[in-house]
């Protein structure tokens, strides 16, 4: 099983839409939670990281669930320059990180 | 504050070529890693370096690959005798604090084509 597992979409949504991505992570041991977004042959570049009680930053939010294992961001007012894929990250006890696949948003005018 | 670079950051080797690829961390980061990305995948970690030391090289193939970080300069990515798979988008990313702690800031990447 992958470490972490995220849908790969497509997600076609139209601008001022809301979109909500889920990753899911096998190890209950992981310890720290991150989204990165990445575009089109570029490197991957912070978002947000993902505390327990979660947390927003403008229009993005983004949620934990220990119990469940997963991850949300949740996308509000969607605008062109959202479109990318983006990465859930999750750290656990030593060094490695283990990124999904990412996710696939496209933003429509 | 200049970020992380990376160099070259296109190299084309032929089969059975060396290829380095060279990287260096962000002003006051001690800490590196270097991920591969292959077409339509996501990253997957190699290996963590502090100055002079691996921390952790779980990641990287047993043979043909290696890493350092020297005391003084960046830190390379050797791959000896290139194969058709190594063709991928190589990363490095660097944090002040290693392990769970530390928020990682990533290169621009070196993409490599193996010919």
């Amino acid at each position: 099983r992958k470490e972490v597992e995220q849908d790969p979409g497509p997600f076609n949504v139209p601008e001022g839409a809301t979109v909500a991505f889920n990753c899911t992570y096998s190890n209950s041991a992981s310890q720290s939670f991150f989204w990165y977004r990445q575009d089109c042959r570029k490197e991957p570049k912070l978002l947000m990281s993902v505390y327990s009680s979660g947390n927003e930053d403008g229009r993005f939010t983004a949620q934990l669930n220990r119990a469940s294992q997963y991850i949300s961001l949740l996308i509000r007012d969607s605008k062109l320059s959202d479109s990318a894929t983006y990465l859930c990250v999750v750290n656990r006890l030593g060094n490695q990180f283990y990124f999904g696949t990412g996710t696939s948003l496209t933003v429509i005018p | 504050n200049a970020g992380v670079m990376q160099n070259p950051r296109h190299l084309v080797r032929r089969r059975g070529q060396e290829a380095r690829l060279r990287c260096s961390p962000m002003k006051g980061h001690s800490h590196v890693y270097w991920y591969r990305q292959l077409p339509e995948e996501g990253l997957k970690f190699m290996v963590y370096l502090q100055k002079e030391n691996i921390i952790d090289e779980s990641g990287m193939p047993k043979e043909r690959f290696s890493a350092e970080f020297p005391k003084e300069g960046p830190s390379i990515l050797r791959i000896q005798q290139v194969v058709r798979g190594d063709s991928a988008a190589y990363f490095c990313a660097s944090s002040t604090e290693g392990g769970r702690v530390g928020t990682q800031y990533f290169g621009p990447g070196t993409r490599l084509l193996v010919l």
